[in-house]
């Protein structure tokens, strides 16, 4: 399966700035996503990584707090701006190789907003 | 909308003990299926997955099958070791995963020697 590198795995922030997180696989993928998974709960999809084009955001996701890039087929970026403590989350990129192949995720960035 | 439904946690086990995770679903037309791991201060790893009703999926001892006819996809494993301590999280798809994963709550698994 490809191999999801993400950055930063972990990173402590002041409240009211923004993280910008990183998404690198080695080989080209067809979809890409991003997902938060609060303190000791599931995941939960934030957005699809669309090549080219606007995300497309889950309800209770907006572009404003989640920009989202993905200029091509093996990168993207998920930005969390104007954090506040409610943020500190696990963030985690996936990645399905095909159309009707499972999704792999990388190993995630611990977020603490203080 | 879609939903999983997952056996709550904490587990226990002994060394060797047998392994059930029950799962159940609600969605419309037929989901692929899937178990993920997490190990601590990992991300997820795909431990099977089934697309199809009576499909098996199976890995490292793992097995789980989509039981249609329940809405369930069931995690077992007939001996379980130190390392199998995780959280274990029951996922469904409306394709085959390149599409919204939705994530039961996860249990977490402790397995003592």
């Amino acid at each position: 399966s490809a191999v999801i590198s993400q950055k930063p795995s972990r990173d402590i922030c002041q409240r009211g700035t923004s993280l910008t997180i990183q998404c690198q696989v080695d080989s080209q993928v067809t979809m890409m996503f991003w997902y938060r998974q609060q303190p000791g709960q599931s995941l939960t999809l934030i957005a699809t990584a669309n090549q080219g084009s606007e995300a497309t955001y889950e309800s209770g996701f907006v572009i404003d707090k989640f920009p989202i890039s993905r200029p091509n087929l093996t990168f993207s970026t998920l930005t969390v701006s104007n954090m506040s403590p409610e943020d500190s989350s696990i963030y985690l990129c996936s990645v399905a190789t095909g159309w009707d192949q499972p999704q792999h995720f990388g190993d995630g960035t611990r977020l603490s907003i203080l | 909308g879609d939903s999983v439904t997952q056996m709550e946690g904490p587990v226990t086990l002994s060394e060797e003990a047998f392994l059930t995770i029950n799962c159940t679903y609600t969605a419309t037309g037929y989901p692929s299926l899937f178990w993920y791991v997490q190990y601590p201060g990992e991300g997820l790893q795909l431990l099977l997955k089934a697309t199809k009703a009576d499909d098996k999926g199976s890995n490292k001892g793992f097995e789980a099958t989509y039981r249609k006819e329940t809405t369930s996809f069931h995690l077992e494993k007939g001996s379980v070791q130190v390392s199998d301590s995780a959280v274990y999280f029951c996922a469904l798809s409306a394709r085959g995963g390149s599409e919204k994963l939705v994530f039961g709550k996860g249990t977490k698994l402790t397995v003592n020697p």
